[in-house]
């Protein structure tokens, strides 16, 4: 059984670009989650998806966004790139959005902003 | 606020020892936590959870405690073996429904010494 796939696995981009992320979840997970890691501040919860829904969201500017597609697949955008961006940006998954249920992590995209 | 702590960035044990990583935890909304162990440049791997009407789950040689009146987890590994140096992260998450996330601790690196 297939893991979570999340491409790139390393981007760098210049400040004030946008950047697009790709997670495709394993196969029958329908929740995805969004995390960004950073040395500072450790793992930070981005967003949540679940059947195209965004079900909650972290305390993130709205240069970052994110959709769901029908096949579970989800992407995340951030516009006008920052030098602070510049992080390992996590996707995982799980069965349902319930408290109950373990979450599978990708390997990330490690974003880097010059 | 951080409502999941680590306090200790770092531990290091001999090979065949006890490891014992601590969680604390703010939140009461809190009923479901969660370890997992991260090697450089790759995405969290679950380990091991536990229920808030639990106080004790064991998996092979991991085991977490739950003390819910002083809000205190704790991660035990035995025996400690080189292969388990990594960071170890502390999760927790809250009444399910539709507000699954994770907030996660800062994390403990763990350095098993041969």
């Amino acid at each position: 059984k297939a893991g979570v796939t999340q491409t790139p696995r390393y981007l760098i981009k210049t400040r004030g670009q946008q950047v697009t992320l790709s997670c495709s979840p394993i196969s029958g997970h329908r929740s995805v989650s969004w995390y960004q890691q950073t040395p500072g501040q450790g793992l930070q919860f981005l967003f949540e998806y679940f059947s195209e829904t965004q079900r909650n969201k972290g305390n993130f500017p709205g240069r970052f966004s994110g959709r769901q597609f029908s096949n579970s697949r989800s992407e995340m955008n951030v516009s006008t790139l920052e030098l602070g961006d510049s992080a390992l940006y996590l996707c995982a998954s799980s069965w349902f959005p319930e408290s109950s249920t373990e979450a599978f992590f990708g390997q990330g995209t490690r974003l880097t902003v010059v | 606020d951080q409502q999941v702590k680590q306090n200790s960035p770092s531990l290091s044990v001999q090979e065949g020892r006890i490891s014992i990583l601590n969680c604390d935890y703010t939140n009461s909304m809190f009923d479901y936590f969660l370890w997992y162990k991260k090697y450089p440049a790759e995405g969290p791997t679950f380990l091991i959870s536990i229920s808030s009407i639990k106080d004790k789950n064991e998996d092979g040689r991991f085991t977490v405690f739950l003390n819910k009146s002083a809000k205190h987890l704790s991660l035990h590994i035995v025996p400690s073996q080189p292969g388990d140096s990594a960071v170890y992260f502390c999760a927790a998450s809250g009444s399910g429904g539709s507000n699954y996330k994770l907030t996660f601790g800062k994390g403990t690196l763990l350095t098993v010494n041969p």
